[in-house]
């Protein structure tokens, strides 16, 4: 079993709906990454959180540490949020992460 | 400030040539990473260096060299190409505090598209 899994692996919704992608993990941790990967390749960082909740615009990211569990949420979704989405968490030292598979998400217009 | 800087973009290899992919940052950061990501798998960590002169095998390093003579660059080497490296590969820098367990976001590269064939 991946030490973190992400689902769904893959998610289309229309304009405008409300999206959620889950992870869960099963390693103790001291804070979740979530990234976004756009369809050109490109790799940026969205959210660093080790509780509550974060919001940046119209994403926001949940943690429940006890549970193991995070969310990612999109709000009045827009075509241009089509990308793959991974979660991360740390293992070891030095930063180094270990990456849930990521789930692709398309918005149609 | 141009961040993770990878080059070549795409390569395509013969079995059995070498290369190397080169990956430079300018944000003064102490560790470097290499990651490949394999269609529907997530991204794994090939090498790993905390500063200028150390580095470290990561999840996946066989048929991989790295070093890190500066802090700005992180070159990845393959001697032996082989089908099963045919992969996109990513670069990732992240800045360092005292603490062993700190959590700092990591700035990628835009990838390097490899083929062997």
């Amino acid at each position: 079993k991946n030490e973190v899994e992400q689902s769904p692996q893959n998610l289309t919704a229309q304009e405008g709906e409300f999206i959620t992608i889950n992870c869960s993990y099963s390693v103790g941790i001291s804070a979740l990454h979530w990234l976004q990967q756009h369809p050109g390749g490109g790799i940026v960082s969205l959210f660093m959180l080790s509780s509550g909740k974060k919001k940046h615009g119209r994403l926001i990211a949940t943690i429940n540490i006890q549970e193991k569990h995070s969310s990612l949420h999109i709000t009045a979704s827009h075509p241009r949020d089509s990308a793959v989405y991974i979660c991360a968490v740390p293992k070891g030292g030095a930063q180094k992460l270990v990456f849930g598979q990521g789930t692709r998400l398309t918005i149609n217009p | 400030n141009a961040g993770v800087t990878q080059t070549p973009k795409f390569r395509i290899l013969k079995i059995g040539q070498s290369m190397t992919l080169q990956c430079t940052q300018d944000m003064n950061h102490n560790y470097m990473y290499w990651y490949r990501q394999d269609p529907g798998m997530g991204l794994k960590l090939i090498y790993y260096s905390v500063g200028a002169g150390i580095t470290d095998k990561g999840e996946v390093p066989n048929g991989y060299n790295v070093s890190r003579s500066t802090t700005e660059d992180f070159p990845l080497r393959l001697e032996l190409a082989a089908p099963s490296q045919t992969s996109v590969y990513f670069c990732a820098s992240s800045y360092s505090t005292r603490e062993r367990f700190s959590n700092q976001p990591q700035h990628f590269g835009d990838g390097t598209r490899l083929s062997i064939l």
